[in-house]
């Protein structure tokens, strides 16, 4: 089945750290960019942060750059989310996605979310 | 960043109704518009892509029109399964930006 499943949301105090990790099946994941998008509680979506599929390029959501850094490992399959000096205002649900790149850049696969809280 | 801005922030129909969500962008994007439907603790799902295509496996009820900074989702005869919060996304640029999104409700 062609999935992905988030995983290492938690409690974390604020100015702490936390390291997300999505874990794709049933496709090829070094063919892929992916990315990491968040829900807070009773709010949108919002885009966190982009790699391209060889890791040579990333891009941030001016609300996490110099804090959070997106990785990937071709050789295990894994991407991940480094999170860090976190405020309660980095509370929610954190979803990885998928994109296909063709014709356009979209995101056509996603995981169900992993939550993260943000508290002391 | 672009803005991307939705209307209405929610609404209410009756199954079988048809549905209009708006989207407009704060510069050019030509057509660089994806919409998604999202309901609570699931994975959000990809409709529409480059504006107008369906993407595979959606129901044709669901249609997408615009280019440039106006955008519509239409969703021609509602059904219960429908509901939840539609986003729009631009990717023209690098920070992919969401809309606020748009509630679906059944009256």
């Amino acid at each position: 089945e062609v999935q992905l499943v988030e995983s290492g949301g938690g409690l974390v105090r604020p100015g702490g750290s936390l390291r997300l990790s999505c874990s794709p099946s049933g496709f090829t994941f070094n063919f892929y960019a992916f990315h990491w998008v968040r829900q807070a509680p009773g709010k949108g979506l919002e885009y966190v942060a982009t790699i391209r599929s060889d890791g040579g390029a990333t891009y941030y959501a001016d609300s996490v750059k110099g804090r959070f850094s997106i990785s990937r490992d071709n050789s295990k399959s894994t991407l991940y989310l480094q999170m860090g000096r976190l405020r309660h205002e980095d509370m929610g649900v954190y979803f990885c996605a998928r994109d296909n790149g063709d014709p356009i850049p979209a995101f056509d696969l996603w995981g169900p979310g992993t939550p993260v809280t943000v508290s002391s | 960043d672009i803005q991307m801005t939705q209307s209405p922030s929610s609404l209410s129909a009756s199954v079988g109704d048809r549905v209009v969500i708006s989207c407009r962008a704060s510069q050019n994007i030509k057509n660089y518009l994806n919409w998604y439907h999202h309901q609570p603790g699931k994975a959000p799902k990809l409709l529409i892509y480059s504006a107008s295509s369906l993407q595979s496996g959606v129901p044709s009820r669901f249609s997408g029109s615009g280019s440039g900074t106006g955008f519509t989702l239409t969703i021609s005869g509602l059904q219960s399964e429908d509901i939840g919060t539609y986003y729009c996304q631009q990717t023209y640029s690098d920070s992919r930006t969401f809309g606020q999104g748009t509630k679906v409700e059944i009256k």
